[in-house]
């Protein structure tokens, strides 16, 4: 079955730091998707990304975060300046339209 | 008015046996209800889903039971195994999809299935 792979599988940053979390979602989908799940709580929803603009947002998602689609396969994650409670597990997720979402493994961001 | 409540928190069962997750929502306009597997260092996979208009849906050893006016559905998994074992996650999402999927989750209930 494709894969939505998530790079690196483990980010370690100081507080204050630019990350960047990258991900190639799977190769004929159009709609992308950023989830977090901070260690022992739900997964949440933070942005949903199509046709090169966002389309959803949470109210997590604030002015410290953004997402791009530098070129035909990447898609990422940046936030500019992280803060402690930004540590959580990142899933990137990716669909086809009208088809069922993909998950990639996540990225265990630690913010020191 | 956005939550999904799921319990149990954690569930133990033996090998051969039915295990039982709840979940309740309270949101009306959620119409799309999933259920995700999560295996430790794996992000959550689609397991099974129903929409409002139906009360079951089985696919396997899986089944979904959907009590709308309850607002409430669970996932039975009959004949359970060992490899069964991991954290399972009700979600929810109102609308038809189009580009945007915001799921909302349970907390998640992780499952042990022992030999």
């Amino acid at each position: 079955e494709p894969e939505v792979t998530q790079t690196p599988s483990h980010q370690v940053t100081q507080m204050g730091q630019e990350v960047i979390l990258r991900c190639v979602p799977i190769s004929n989908h159009l709609y992308f998707y950023w989830y977090r799940q901070i260690l022992g709580q739900k997964v949440e929803f933070l942005v949903s990304f199509y046709n090169n603009e966002i389309s959803e947002k949470s109210e997590i998602f604030d002015d410290q975060f953004s997402v791009e689609r530098p070129d035909g396969s990447n898609f990422t994650l940046k936030i500019r300046s992280t803060k402690l409670e930004d540590s959580a597990m990142y899933f990137c997720a990716s669909r086809r339209a009208n088809e069922k979402l993909f998950f990639g493994s996540g990225t265990q961001l630690s913010v020191l | 008015q956005q939550q999904v409540k799921q319990s149990p928190q954690s569930l133990i069962v033996q090998k051969g046996g039915i295990s039982i997750i709840n979940c309740a929502y309270e949101n009306t306009a959620f119409d799309y209800f999933p259920w995700y597997q999560q295996f430790p260092g794996k992000g959550p996979a689609l397991l099974i889903a129903i929409r409002p208009d139906v009360s079951e849906k089985k696919e396997g050893r899986f089944t979904i039971s959907f009590n709308k006016s309850a607002k409430q559905f669970s996932l039975h998994i009959m004949d359970s195994q060992p490899g069964d074992s991991a954290t399972y996650f009700c979600a929810a999402r109102k609308g038809s999809g189009g580009s945007n999927y915001k799921l909302t989750f349970g907390k998640g209930t992780l499952l042990t299935v022992n030999p």
